[in-house]
């Protein structure tokens, strides 16, 4: 039972390059979405996406960028790190309801540093 | 634009030591209020959904309420184990987003 992997789990980037996170999910789900959690703060959307191909901007979504090529997978790219990227990122993915409202599934997360 | 509010922040008990964390939210319509348990160096951990006024559920030692402002985690008895951050969301009208509070941390002492 895999559920959402995040890979990897640990990244230290300096200041300006580029990087690729990657989220796989093997339940099938629809929607995915990528969070980062900062000390104090709750989980704030950065990008979702509700179906292969489709993405939408969540609410931080600046100086990210996201690919939903395959249903299964949920890329997020930081063009250029900053400092203020430095964070813990989460992928959660979630079912669409057939009436109900399903619970959104969580890997365990990447922590990313920005040197 | 929707708003958790999780208090106390921390909470320290001895074990068996009962207590409750709270969640305030305004929201658009609630949907759905959840519930998620996060261990440190983990992903959340879905507990239980909560979906109208008056309305409970329960897991173990858990149990949450829901009233139309706020919602509660009761923990009775704790043990050791049940040392996490609790984390409350809600959904409104948009079925597709959550919005989370900061979160309660609870460590249990034996």
């Amino acid at each position: 039972n895999a559920g959402v992997t995040q890979t990897p789990k640990f990244r230290v980037l300096k200041t300006g390059q580029s990087m690729t996170l990657l989220c796989a999910q093997d339940m099938n789900h629809e929607y995915m979405y990528w969070y980062r959690q900062d000390p104090g703060m709750g989980l704030r959307l950065i990008h979702y996406s509700v179906g292969e191909g489709t993405t939408a901007k969540g609410e931080v979504p600046d100086g990210y960028n996201v690919s939903r090529l395959k249903k299964q997978n949920f890329l997020l790219g930081l063009e250029s790190a900053a400092p203020s990227q430095t964070s813990v990122y989460f992928c959660a993915s979630k079912a669409r309801g057939q009436g109900t409202f399903q619970p959104q599934h969580f890997g365990d997360g990447t922590r990313l540093s920005i040197l | 634009e929707d708003q958790v509010t999780q208090s106390p922040e921390a909470l320290r008990l001895q074990e068996g030591e009962s207590s409750s964390l709270n969640c305030s939210y305004t929201v658009s319509g609630l949907r759905g209020l959840f519930w998620y348990r996060q261990d440190p160096g983990k992903g959340p951990e879905f507990l239980f959904t909560l979906y109208s006024a008056g309305e409970e559920k329960e897991k173990e030692r858990l149990k949450a309420t829901l009233t139309k402002k706020e919602s509660f985690l009761h923990i009775t008895a704790p043990k050791p184990e049940d040392s996490a951050t609790y984390l409350c969301a809600v959904q409104g009208v948009n079925d597709y987003k959550l919005s989370f509070g900061a979160g309660t941390t609870v460590t249990v002492r034996a």
